[in-house]
């Protein structure tokens, strides 16, 4: 199936600094792409949809300033966390849309483990 | 928006018996129902998916049934073992489905096999 990796798996940052988490399909092209934030035991949230060559669509209350979104090629989406505070520490997951011969499919990355000190 | 209410929060069977996961979704809109399992440390993995114009849907001891009216759909595993144990999720997407939007999941049921 297509595979979907993230990088890094895990970082410890400072308070005040950015950080970017990268997100890529490996063996087909994405035109969508989705990020997930995931707090403890709890459920995913959608954050915000990322489409190719276009602004990203954030959902409801999720500030766009804050987290930022590029999705430069058909194989890279990056979010930076910028300013990051102890309260964005989470799991962020993404995933890629793939055409598997007759619909679309969602498939997810490892996420990456953001913990902010 | 979309609501998933998911059932139980925690699931405890015996190896060899049956799992049933249930979830309700609010927007009548909603036509794409996945189900994912999550390990600990780990993205979802989609374990099985059905769409609104199907009402039952299985692959060999999974089996995922869809209620449109009553909107609630439902996971069925069977003949459990001990790695099924893991958090699944069930979600919903409005449109035409599949990878061109976003899901809105269920708080998740963790699923304990017992030996």
């Amino acid at each position: 199936g297509a595979v979907v990796s993230q990088h890094p798996s895990r970082v410890i940052c400072k308070s005040g600094t950015s950080v970017k988490i990268e997100c890529r399909s490996l063996d087909f092209q994405a035109t969508t792409m989705f990020w997930y934030r995931q707090f403890p035991k709890q459920s995913l949230m959608l954050m915000a949809t990322s489409n190719e060559g276009s602004k990203a669509t954030y959902e409801q209350g999720v500030e766009k300033d804050k987290f930022l979104i590029n999705h430069a090629s058909l194989t890279l989406s990056t979010l930076t966390v910028t300013s990051a505070h102890p309260e964005d520490s989470s799991f962020y997951i993404c995933s890629a849309t793939a055409w598997t011969g007759w619909k679309d499919e969602q498939y997810f990355g490892p996420g990456t483990r953001l913990t902010v000190t | 928006g979309e609501n998933v209410e998911q059932h139980p929060s925690t699931l405890s069977v015996q190896e060899g018996d049956s799992a049933v996961i249930k979830c309700t979704y609010s927007d009548s809109a909603s036509n794409y129902f996945p189900w994912y399992k999550q390990e600990l440390g780990k993205g979802p993995q989609l374990i099985i998916d059905i769409r609104s114009n199907v009402g039952e849907k299985k692959d060999q001891r999974i089996a995922v049934t869809l209620n449109k009216t009553a909107k609630h759909f439902s996971l069925h595993i069977t003949e459990t073992q001990p790695e099924d144990s893991a958090v699944y999720f069930c979600a919903a997407s409005i449109g035409s489905g599949g990878g061109a939007d976003g899901l809105t999941f269920g708080k998740g049921t963790h699923l304990i096999i017992q030996p």
